[in-house]
């Protein structure tokens, strides 16, 4: 079982269509973050923040808008996506940004784009 | 140049055996190094993190760290095909940077019975 809980498991959208994702952690931690990873590639970072602020945009597009409500919730909308968006999206969750601790990753959201 | 490299594989080895998995990184003042493993279709899992140089072990995992060389290892001891998944090496940027993990290209591992 993960401690990082990301809802929906599997979405499906359209290219108008808007979206969102979501990522929950209950372990205290103060980092948090969006990969995205397509097939037989490493993750890829998209997003972290660090104490509920916005600390690293790895230069996204704006179609991809992150949220984070409080220092448990972690949300990326969605919005104009394109087919080649599909992936699996990733949360985790740290300690802290600047520390050494490990990164702790959820299920994962697995999105297709038509 | 690549930050994190790993040997791509595939790696077969038979049930049983050692597997060993190999990192090279660039960074030298990387203080902090991870392994994951990450089965088809499923998310990373932290499987070993190792800080000082020599080695670390739990259960059948061994890693290993030498910071002179700037290499990380992955040993499984008795493999079983429950192991075959795909493993990735990570490492943590130093302290005054944005303290990045980066991800090799990580080694698929299979392991035959």
């Amino acid at each position: 079982d993960t401690e990082v809980t990301q809802t929906p498991k599997h979405l499906v959208m359209g290219m108008t269509n808007k979206k969102s994702l979501k990522c929950e952690q209950h372990m205290g931690h103060r980092a948090m973050y969006w990969y995205k990873q397509k097939a037989k590639k490493p993750p890829e970072l998209m997003f972290v923040y660090s104490y509920e602020k916005l600390s690293i945009n790895e230069s996204v597009p704006s179609r991809f808008s992150p949220e984070c409500p409080n220092s448990s919730l972690l949300n990326l909308h969605l919005h104009a996506l394109q087919p080649e968006d599909s992936a699996l999206y990733l949360c985790a969750s740290s300690q802290a940004q600047g520390d050494n601790s490990p990164l702790h990753f959820g299920n994962g959201t697995r999105l297709t784009v038509t | 140049q690549k930050e994190v490299e790993q040997n791509s594989g595939p790696l077969s080895v038979p049930e049983g055996a050692i597997a060993s998995l190999n990192c090279t990184y660039s960074d030298r003042g990387s203080q902090s190094f991870f392994w994951y493993r990450q089965y088809s279709g499923k998310s990373p899992e932290l499987i070993m993190s190792i800080y000082s140089n020599g080695d670390k072990e739990d259960g059948r995992f061994t890693a290993q760290l030498n910071k002179a060389s700037q290499y990380v290892s992955l040993l499984i001891r008795d493999s079983q095909p429950s192991d075959s998944a795909t493993y990735l090496c990570a490492v943590r940027s130093p302290p005054g940077s944005a303290r990045q993990l980066t991800f090799g290209s990580g080694t698929q591992l299979t392991v035959l019975p």
